[in-house]
């Protein structure tokens, strides 16, 4: 049980294009989804925590405007990142918890790469 | 906010040593410890985790220990192997207090010569 996945595991797209990843719980019912962002060689840092039906919370330094995310029901959110740049690309992973439990079940990341 | 920190970078041991991670937090109030494990190009994945309440867990190979008084829990692998190799990052939690957000460490290459 507790299988997180996403969609697309990869993906390349042009400079100033848009491109939306989805994470999906498929065995649970996730209240609180998390976004990461992990560069080459580097740990997982946070972007965002969002809840089902309401608004994300962004980390210090994450643009909202750029980086949208939707969690429109307890089994998906939705980033999307708008106007990419080549400094965008990375690998972006999500993660799905149940209501007040501490473990995160994580996506198998999406790979970006701007152009 | 909370800032976790990880030592060492990187770690290369002969199979069969022991490995030993460390990690030390700033915020008080953390109360939820993982550890995981990450594969080039994959998930990370929960090897184990552990509680502000408790001092020590151990599975199989795998412990962690926990000193609430310094700031600081360590990962200990046993009887490594090659398969041990990987990115091992450590995590610190608030839990209700912060959404459950987990703020990870800069992570440890292990690499285990056979």
């Amino acid at each position: 049980g507790a299988v997180v996945s996403q969609h697309p595991s990869w993906v390349i797209c042009k400079s100033g294009t848009s491109v939306k990843i989805e994470c999906r719980s498929l065995d649970f019912q996730a209240t609180t989804m998390f976004w990461y962002r992990q560069f080459p060689k580097q740990s997982l840092m946070l972007m965002a925590t969002s809840n089902e039906g309401s608004k994300a919370t962004y980390e210090q330094g994450v643009e909202k405007d750029k980086f949208l995310i939707n969690h429109a029901s307890l089994t998906l959110s939705t980033l999307t990142v708008t106007s990419a740049h080549p400094e965008d690309s990375s690998f972006y992973i999500c993660s799905a918890s149940r209501t007040e439990i501490y473990e995160q079940y994580f996506g198998p990341g999406t790979r970006l790469t701007v152009t | 906010g909370e800032n976790v920190e990880q030592h060492p970078s990187t770690l290369s041991v002969q199979e069969g040593d022991s490995a030993v991670i460390k990690c030390t937090y700033s915020d008080s109030a953390s109360n939820y410890f993982p550890w995981y494990k990450q594969e080039l190009g994959k998930r990370p994945q929960l090897i184990i985790d552990i509680r502000s309440n408790v001092g020590e867990k151990k599975d199989q190979r795998i412990a962690v220990t926990l000193n609430k008084t310094a700031k600081h829990f360590s990962l200990h692998i046993t009887e490594t192997q090659p398969e041990d190799s990987a990115v091992y990052f450590c995590a610190a939690s608030k839990g209700m207090d912060s959404s459950y957000k987990l703020i990870f460490g800069s992570g440890t290459r292990l690499l285990v010569r056979p």
